[in-house]
């Protein structure tokens, strides 16, 4: 399976501030890498399908302009927390997606907003 | 009806005895199911893929799958503390795109 990391894995910030994690294939060209929000004792959401060279594919009610994806190149997807607020202090994951639909995790980060 | 139903548990089995995980999705047009463990504080990871009705084996797990029933299931022989983790069934309704149940908790007591 492919091998994915993601940094940081930690970040604390101030409301208001901009917050980018990279999420990188290591060992897979990813063409497709999504992108989820995780709660406390909650189930995984998908929040966007990063697809590389072209716009990501946001969910409903996830809001494009706060959460900007790209996706440059074939091993590497940014998502920035623009104007991050408390209520975004989340669990965020990554994913690739490997043969058979198979979708391989990255570690995920841990966002806090004071 | 959520798209992809799991009994939320927690299930609790002691060590060495099978548990049964068990999901339900909504989506006749579903080709590709996933089983995903994840610890507290990890990220999920792979356990089993299915794609066809019946049984895949690998070591002590077994998905199962029943298309007609709209079912797939998750056994894990000899459970072991180590086991204990949220399970999370995974259905692909979309091209690619995983729609997760909202999980079960197990715990293997020793």
């Amino acid at each position: 399976g492919a091998v994915v990391s993601q940094h940081p894995s930690w970040v604390i910030c101030k409301s208001g501030t901009s917050v980018k994690i990279e999420c990188r294939s290591l060992d897979f060209q990813a063409t497709t890498m999504f992108w989820y929000r995780q709660f406390p004792k909650q189930s995984l959401m998908l929040m966007a399908t990063s697809n590389e060279g072209s716009k990501a594919t946001y969910e409903q009610g996830v809001e494009k302009d706060k959460f900007l994806i790209n996706h440059a190149s074939l091993t590497l997807s940014t998502l920035t927390v623009t104007s991050a607020h408390p209520e975004d202090s989340s669990f965020y994951i990554c994913s690739v997606q490997g043969l058979g639909e198979t979708q391989y995790f990255g570690p995920g980060t841990r966002l806090l907003v004071l | 009806q959520k798209e992809v139903e799991q009994n939320s548990g927690p299930l609790s089995v002691p060590e060495g005895a099978i548990a049964s995980l068990n999901c339900t999705y909504s989506d006749r047009g579903s080709q590709s199911f996933f089983w995903y463990r994840q610890y507290s504080g990890k990220s999920p990871e792979l356990i089993m893929s299915i794609y066809s009705n019946g049984d895949k084996e690998d070591g002590r797990f077994t998905a199962q799958l029943n298309k007609a029933s709209q079912y797939v299931s998750l056994l894990i022989r000899d459970s072991q503390p180590s086991d204990s983790a949220t399970y999370l069934c995974a259905v692909n309704t979309n091209a690619g795109k995983s729609t997760f149940g909202d999980g079960t908790t197990l715990t293997v007591k020793p």
